[in-house]
């Protein structure tokens, strides 16, 4: 079974840019997840869907991050302007929401860098 | 403030030795997952604690619960130099939203 799919692996920009970052989660599962992390801050949760739905965005650092789930089984994460504090390692998860629980996919990330 | 604190935040062993490694918060927690993380990849889920006071073992992995559901322990026994990697811990004191520790970055040396 594939498990959660990003693209690209590896991204490099310059300031300005628009950069999109794109997930596919695990198929049936109802919640996704994107993070990111870096050295500084570690895994720092960005924003959650539920089937479908945004439940929480307040991880979204500033309006130059927005994020899209237009069906079950795509997402995106969009940086526009980048700048050069955005560089990261940005993971998608998904997971089967269960009372009592979350249990989390990760998928391999996108490094992020901006020039 | 961090809602799950992990320690140590870095350890380095050589193969062989045991170690244990703490997730603690003053919060309760319905569950708590850990995590290892190997350069370049994603988290990988090792197993979720559930019940106060249980014990999981995987393989030559213990883990456990504290009786409040405040705290998690991850004991390895005899590690190996694949046991290196970032170990997380996560739980979602609120429905819905999992918080990660920091974790710990572990090395076993050959």
């Amino acid at each position: 079974d594939a498990g959660v799919i990003q693209s690209p692996r590896h991204e490099v920009t310059e300031m300005g840019q628009e950069v999109t970052l794109r997930c596919k989660p695990i198929s049936g599962h109802n919640s996704l997840f994107w993070y990111r992390q870096t050295m500084m801050r570690g895994l720092e949760l960005l924003i959650y869907f539920n089937n479908n739905v945004p439940i929480d965005d307040s991880g979204m650092p500033e309006d130059r991050f927005s994020a899209k789930m237009p069906n079950a089984s795509f997402s995106t994460l969009k940086i526009q302007p980048s700048e050069p504090r955005d560089s990261a390692v940005y993971f998608c998860a998904s997971s089967l929401l269960l009372a009592g629980g979350i249990e989390q996919f990760f998928g391999p990330g996108t490094r992020l860098t901006v020039l | 403030t961090q809602l799950l604190e992990q320690s140590p935040q870095f350890l380095s062993i050589q193969e062989g030795e045991n170690l244990t490694v703490y997730c603690n918060s003053s919060s309760v927690f319905s569950s708590l997952q850990w995590y290892r993380q190997e350069p370049g990849e994603g988290p990988v889920l090792l197993v979720t604690v559930v019940t106060g006071g249980e014990v999981k073992k995987l393989k030559r992995l213990t883990f456990q619960f504290g009786d409040a559901r405040k705290d998690s322990s991850l004991h390895i026994t005899a590690a190996q130099p694949g046991d290196t990697g970032l170990y997380l811990c996560a739980g979602a004191p609120n429905a819905g939203k999992s918080t990660f520790g920091d974790g710990t970055t572990l090395t076993v040396k050959p």
